[in-house]
């Protein structure tokens, strides 16, 4: 079936620790997003990529990075410089800036 | 830069009322407007959009949208809501030209009681 896959779904991790979020799609799609979705604050996004060797900041990158090597995989690295890293982040694919976003089941990180 | 207001953080209804969310936008280019709706512990899928044509959208189950170039409004209507459509509505905004980046809002919490 095509997707695209979160994981882990449940994350804990200490203070100051990096950590690294896996998102895999195999629906071909060119352009891959990450968001931080926090009660009463809609989906806000970190970073995204149109395209392979490529990505751009979002609203909200301060303390995270990211990479694309490969068109289907998207990490996303919470580092300690992410002064608020707890919450659920969430990845999604589309084809282009028409059509619709499709995304994972989400995985929710908690720093302890 | 691009965003997105959604000016109601929830709606409550009763059955069979109708309903409108209500979703503004800026952006300095053309843009393209969509409606996701996220039902609780499931992901957001996608209930319409906007490209370009007919300012006045259909999506899936029975909701419809008026694109407002002058008003820059993007409004999500139903006439007659269901206990079912109870979930949290957000409105998103891809980028004119060659930019890529899907901009959303806070999100609209849709309570429909009986």
């Amino acid at each position: 079936d095509g997707g695209i896959t979160q994981s882990p779904k449940y994350l804990f991790r200490k203070e100051g620790q990096n950590v690294t979020l896996s998102c895999e799609q195999n629906l071909n799609h060119d352009a891959m997003y990450w968001y931080r979705q926090d009660p009463g604050q809609g989906l806000r996004l970190i970073y995204y990529s149109q395209i392979v060797n490529d990505f751009q900041k979002g609203d909200i990158a301060e303390g995270y990075s990211v990479s694309r090597e490969k068109k289907e995989s998207f990490p996303l690295t919470v580092t300690s410089a992410q002064k608020n890293p707890t919450a659920f982040y969430l990845c999604a694919s589309s084809q282009d800036r028409t059509t619709e976003a499709f995304f994972g089941q989400g995985t929710r990180l908690t720093v302890v | 830069a691009q965003s997105v207001t959604q000016l109601d953080s929830q709606v409550p209804v009763f059955e069979e009322a109708p309903v409108e969310l209500r979703c503004n936008y800026s952006s300095s280019v053309s843009v393209y407007l969509f409606w996701y709706v996220q039902y609780p512990n499931q992901g957001l899928q996608l209930l319409l959009k906007y490209l370009s044509g007919s300012t006045l959208v259909k999506g899936i189950n029975g909701f419809e949208a008026e694109f407002n170039k002058s008003q820059t409004s993007f409004h999500l209507r139903k006439p007659s809501v269901h206990i079912s459509d109870t979930a949290e509505y957000f409105c998103a905004v891809s980028g004119g030209g060659s930019n890529y980046k899907l901009t959303f809002g806070k999100g609209t919490l849709l309570t429909v009681n009986p």
